[in-house]
């Protein structure tokens, strides 16, 4: 399994766009990118899954460059119920074993 | 659609008595699996299910045991539970469309305390 590097953290306002950068430089042919978000007291939520370029829907884009060695999630016009933690992973279609580093904690002020 | 069920929600033991958290899925997923979650290191894979009667480890498997008779089904028991065992639980299910690439559906996690 690729490992993955996030930022511990990050703040932002409402209304404001939010990058979150997820590095997976040993990615493997076959490994998809999926993002989770996870709100306190409950499991995590699927958000976004991509294999490369770019994939947008109701909720997010994630940009994923050619070499795919690392993955953007944007969160556009934040609010404050997007507060959360944001989780990268990246693995193939085999991989039963899925982990979930500690996350990025996306928080959102007035 | 109930989705994934997790009870109970909240829980806590004595050092040295057993329980079973259960986890159950009305969505007919064939892969289930348990992660533990503590402050700051993310979901840890206890283990997981890719069928009834198909159990296999995770990356921390030491002092949980599984079984998997049915389907919609994955209880985790604890036989002497530690203090190190303290965390979140979290069940998740998925199908298995030619493997994994498909999302995750997680329940809403048992709380465990053990003094």
């Amino acid at each position: 399994l690729a490992k993955t590097t996030q930022p511990i953290s990050m703040d932002s306002y409402e209304g404001q766009e939010v990058n979150i950068t997820c590095s997976h430089n040993n990615i493997a042919t076959n490994d998809y990118i999926t993002w989770y978000q996870q709100f306190p007291s409950q499991g995590p939520r699927f958000i976004i899954q991509g294999y490369k370029t770019k994939v947008t829907n109701e909720v997010a884009s994630l940009f994923i460059p050619a070499d795919r060695k690392s993955s953007t999630l944007s969160l556009p016009r934040v609010s404050l119920s997007d507060t959360a933690v944001y989780y990268c992973l990246v693995g193939a279609p085999n991989d039963y074993k899925l982990s979930f580093g500690a996350g990025t904690t996306v928080t959102v002020r007035a | 659609n109930a989705g994934v069920t997790q009870t109970p929600k909240f829980q806590v033991l004595k050092t040295g008595q057993s329980m079973t958290l259960q986890c159950a899925q009305d969505m007919n997923h064939e892969y289930m699996s348990w992660y533990r979650q503590d402050p700051g290191m993310g979901l840890r894979l206890i283990h997981y299910s890719v069928g009834a009667g198909i159990t296999d480890q995770g990356e921390v498997p030491n002092g949980y045991n599984v079984s998997r008779s049915t389907t919609e089904d994955f209880p985790l028991r604890l036989l002497s539970a530690a203090p190190s065992q303290t965390s979140v639980y979290f069940c998740a299910s998925t199908v298995l469309t030619g493997g994994l690439s498909s999302p995750l559906h997680f329940g809403n996690g048992t709380r465990l305390t053990v003094t």
